[in-house]
């Protein structure tokens, strides 16, 4: 089974803190995703990385940068963080591919105060 | 634009009776697509896809029916019982060698015991 896994289910953190998410995936895949989820907007693509290193932004990137310094780790790092990114985090991950299922962790619910 | 739709938001099934649930699409290039099931506060969880050179898929329990003439994906969910109460939402990759998939906002489905 895949298994993708995040560093937290819930956070609190204050305006203007440096927040920093994790995700990990033991498949070995090649892709890994960061989307948020927000009711009434579905989930939207912050960043996306299709191999160590590289990344691509997504439909929202602004606010936000990533790092894969390995193939299965997928840090999103909010530098300061606003009111307006309080959401549910999801992380994905793919086979390389273009018609690939992507699997998702259980999400990071993060308020921002 | 968010091309990736349903027909409803909400879907209210007694125990037992099948469900259908609906996406409408406006790719025509679109080859793959996938149906998730999001229950409350987890993250997606993959039920099955199908491929654009396929008309239909079934799955235990589950079978995704795909018309491209129309355009329209559905789910069909047979003898619906309280467990299978979530959110659905379909994704589709739009092709063209992206890796990337348009989800859908989803529709809540509601099992009556």
């Amino acid at each position: 089974d895949v298994k993708v896994t995040q560093s937290s289910r819930y956070l609190v953190k204050r305006t203007g803190e440096k927040v920093f998410l994790e995700c990990v995936q033991d498949m070995d895949h090649e892709n890994m995703f960061w989307y948020r989820q927000d009711p009434g907007l579905g989930l939207r693509l912050i960043y996306f990385s299709y191999d160590v290193k590289m990344k691509e932004k997504g439909d929202i990137p602004e606010g936000y940068s990533v790092s894969r310094e390995k193939k299965e780790r997928f840090s999103l790092i909010l530098e300061s963080a606003s009111t307006n990114q309080t959401s549910m985090y999801l992380c994905a991950s793919s086979m390389g591919g273009t018609q690939e299922t992507q699997y998702f962790g259980p999400g990071t619910r993060l308020l921002v105060l | 634009g968010e091309s990736v739709g349903l027909h409803l938001p909400t879907l209210s099934v007694q125990e037992g009776d099948n469900s259908i649930i609906n996406c409408a699409y406006s790719n025509s290039a679109s080859d793959y697509f996938i149906w998730y099931k999001q229950e409350s506060g987890k993250g997606p969880q993959f039920i099955i896809d199908i491929r654009s050179n396929m008309d239909k898929r079934q799955g235990q329990r589950v079978t995704v029916l795909l018309n491209k003439t129309v355009k329209h994906l559905s789910l069909q969910i047979a003898a619906t019982q309280p467990g299978d109460s979530a959110v659905y939402f379909c994704a589709e990759n739009r092709g063209g060698g992206s890796e990337k998939l348009v989800f859908g906002k989803g529709t809540k489905l509601t099992v009556n015991p």
